[in-house]
């Protein structure tokens, strides 16, 4: 299986900070990654997928980057309903795999 | 508007067994694979299972290494519903269980992601 591993954990940060979230593959996934977001006791959202495609209705200040094995999900400004957990997940082979995660809080 | 309802979710003993059933609308569900992902108490998300679209040479179906063999999953294109039956459950398959639908194909390549989620059901294996 192919394992994913986020960068990291966790971390603080403040209100307009730009922040980035790395994520890397066990082996080469091509583009075919996502990224969702996760509030507590709520479903994932997706928040990009095709590693820099940003899915319909998703706020602009989000962004994706990568190919092969690194990936990067970036937030420019962010916002007080940004803060939450954040997954990558590849979809190149099954099993499809998940990141273990990274959880924004505030500063 | 899509949407996914997940339901069948319970408390059941280690060894029992149990059905989730996730009903579709908003789309044309035959159209689209579909999977179960599930995510334990305090934990990150784990992908469960898949079913294909169904074509003329049948469906495919794909199973986590942690359930094959104990876990079916199925689909009812008739009815818009998905399912996945679960025996021989464990402590460690506790969870909320969500569906999710797959992203679509096009002329140049398939796009795998999760694109809709269920809200997601509990299941509690306890004695």
């Amino acid at each position: 299986a192919i394992r994913m591993t986020q960068s990291p954990s966790s971390f603080s940060a403040s209100t307009g900070d730009r922040v980035t979230i790395t994520c890397r593959a066990s082996q080469g996934i091509s583009s075919y990654l996502a990224w969702y977001q996760q509030k507590p006791g709520k479903a994932p959202k997706l928040l990009i997928y095709a590693a820099s495609t940003l899915q319909s209705g998703v706020p602009s200040r989000f962004s994706g980057s990568g190919s092969g094995t690194d990936f990067t999900l970036t937030i420019s400004c962010l916002q007080s309903e940004d803060f939450a957990t954040y997954y990558c997940q590849q979809y190149y082979s099954y099993p499809k795999t998940f990141g273990q995660g990274t959880k924004v809080e505030i500063k | 508007e899509v949407q996914l309802l997940e339901s069948g979710g319970n408390l059941v003993q280690p060894g029992g067994s149990l059905r989730l059933s996730c009903a579709a609308s908003g789309f044309t569900f035959s159209s689209y694979a579909m999977s179960w992902v599930r995510q334990a108490p305090g934990r990150g998300l784990e992908w469960v299972s898949a079913v294909s679209v169904i074509s003329d040479s049948g469906g495919s179906t794909y199973y986590a290494d942690s359930v094959k063999g104990r876990f079916t999953i199925s689909r009812d294109n008739s009815k818009n519903t998905l399912h996945l039956q679960m025996n021989s459950l464990r402590a460690e398959d506790t969870a909320v269980y969500y569906c999710a639908k797959e992203g679509y194909c096009s002329s140049i390549s398939c796009y795998r992601h999760f694109d809709y989620w269920g809200q997601g059901i509990l299941v509690t294996v306890s004695s």
